[in-house]
């Protein structure tokens, strides 16, 4: 079962910055946070995983909190092609998975 | 150069028949996965394939078979096809056992549609 929560749904202006929210309140010491994101029916595509500090890429920076039970994924300038499905995962530590759930539909508009 | 490719894109086969989907990746990594998306959209783990070992089986129907003829290629196997096996069906890899720190990449998918 997947161990996080996210909004349904969100929308961005286009060149704005995105922050999709996460809540996994029930995260192991241990547990990494992935986020990946599914546009349209292509494969999952890896953005960011984290531990306990804020990671930044190319693509994106993930902000967690102190008590990492919560995080947020930021796109700085969201652009029309990063309307996606969203999801944030905590990977369980003793096995490989990576179990996904619902995930948030971003909408970024013009 | 694709990392991770899968044949066929798009599968389209009658109830019964007996099909292959094959992945590939050219990335080095030790760990390779199938996952299956619904038509709700969610995705699951099917079966992850650490140097040719079979890793997890997340309690599929026998009639799917993972066969890795070594840890560049898994392939999957579906016999007596029926019509809940229409689906999309994820390859993924990743370096590493149990090494949740190294990100999975996915393929494109193979979109199946048992008719």
């Amino acid at each position: 079962d997947a161990k996080t929560t996210q909004p349904t749904s969100m929308d961005c202006a286009e060149g704005r910055a995105a922050n999709l929210p996460c809540n996994h309140s029930t995260i192991s010491g241990n547990e990494y946070v992935y986020w990946y994101r599914q546009i349209h029916s292509q494969g999952p595509q890896y953005i960011i995983h984290g531990l306990k500090n804020n990671e930044t890429n190319e693509m994106a920076s993930l902000i967690i909190t102190e008590d990492r039970k919560s995080s947020t994924l930021i796109l700085p300038h969201a652009t029309l092609r990063d309307t996606a499905v969203y999801y944030c995962i905590v990977r369980t530590y003793n096995t490989d998975k990576l179990i996904f759930g619902t995930g948030t539909r971003l909408q970024v508009f013009p | 150069d694709t990392a991770v490719s899968q044949t066929p894109k798009y599968l389209v086969t009658q109830m019964g028949n007996d099909k292959s989907i094959k992945c590939e990746q050219n990335l080095g990594h030790d760990t390779m996965y199938w996952y299956k998306q619904d038509s709700k959209k969610f995705l699951k783990i099917m079966f992850s394939y650490n140097n040719k070992e079979l890793i997890i089986n997340e309690t599929v129907p026998n009639r799917f078979s993972p066969k890795s003829p070594d840890k560049a290629h898994l392939n999957l196997h579906i016999n007596s096809l029926e019509l809940g096996d229409s689906a999309v069906y994820f390859c993924a890899s990743s370096q590493g056992k149990s090494s949740y720190n190294s990100p999975l990449h996915f393929g494109n998918g193979t979109r199946l549609t048992v008719t």
